[in-house]
């Protein structure tokens, strides 16, 4: 299996709502990151987890939080989210050491509209 | 803030024609990454030079490096309209907790 695997692909959510993306890797990589991407803009990292611990957090806002349950697994939990949320949002993983270690393998997103 | 930076923004070519794309970046790098997107898709790896590499192949790709000008060249030979797609550089850093930085991305559009 040489895949990120991203659910689900479509999420629509109120305001009010609270929901999670998943994201899963089964290649023994021991980086996970969390990307938002505008349309027509580039990726922005959100967090990164090495080794299951949270290593980077670029100042996300706490409506979202991020969970790394086990080595394979990576959520995104979303609560109180605001329109300006709206965004294709992507996992991405990294073997973490040794060869290749700097190369990303991303998953197909979630593209997310908040109503 | 923004690492690395694309030109041109958009590429529009004839399929069979080379598309050749600039990137030029800041700081000092350990190395720096293509990546392509295709519209509301995952991105792909390309190919990876690191700071102390020139040129790298790899099919129908060729990547340069010039550390003194800060700067990469993708090129693309014999283009294909499976080409069309966003490509992205990014640069990653030197220095401790340094992050894949991604620049703003150009649209390539590959004419049939």
């Amino acid at each position: 299996d040489t895949e990120v695997t991203q659910t689900p692909k479509h999420l629509v959510m109120g305001m009010t709502n609270k929901k999670s993306l998943k994201c899963e890797q089964h290649m023994g990589h021991r980086a996970m990151y969390w990307y938002k991407q505008k349309a027509k803009k580039p990726p922005e990292l959100m967090f990164v987890y090495s080794y299951e611990k949270l290593s980077i957090n670029e100042s996300v806002p706490s409506r979202f939080s991020p969970e790394c349950p086990n080595s394979s697994l990576l959520n995104l939990h979303l609560h109180a989210l605001q329109p300006e949320d709206s965004a294709l949002y992507l996992c991405a993983s990294s073997p973490g050491q040794g060869v290749d270690n700097e190369k990303l393998l991303f998953g197909s997103g979630t593209q997310l509209s908040v109503l | 803030s923004q690492q690395g930076e694309e030109d041109p923004q958009a590429l529009s070519i004839q399929e069979g024609e080379n598309a050749t794309m600039n990137c030029s970046y800041k700081t000092s790098i350990n190395n720096l990454q293509w990546y392509r997107q295709n519209s509301g898709r995952g991105l792909v790896h390309l190919i990876l030079i690191r700071s102390n590499e020139r040129e790298k192949h790899s099919g129908r790709l060729r990547v340069t490096l010039d550390t003194s000008k800060k700067s990469s060249s993708l090129l693309i030979t014999a283009s294909r309209a499976a080409d069309t797609a966003s490509y992205f550089c990014a640069t990653d850093p030197t220095g401790a907790n340094s992050k894949l930085t991604f620049g703003k991305g150009i649209t390539l559009s590959v004419r049939p």
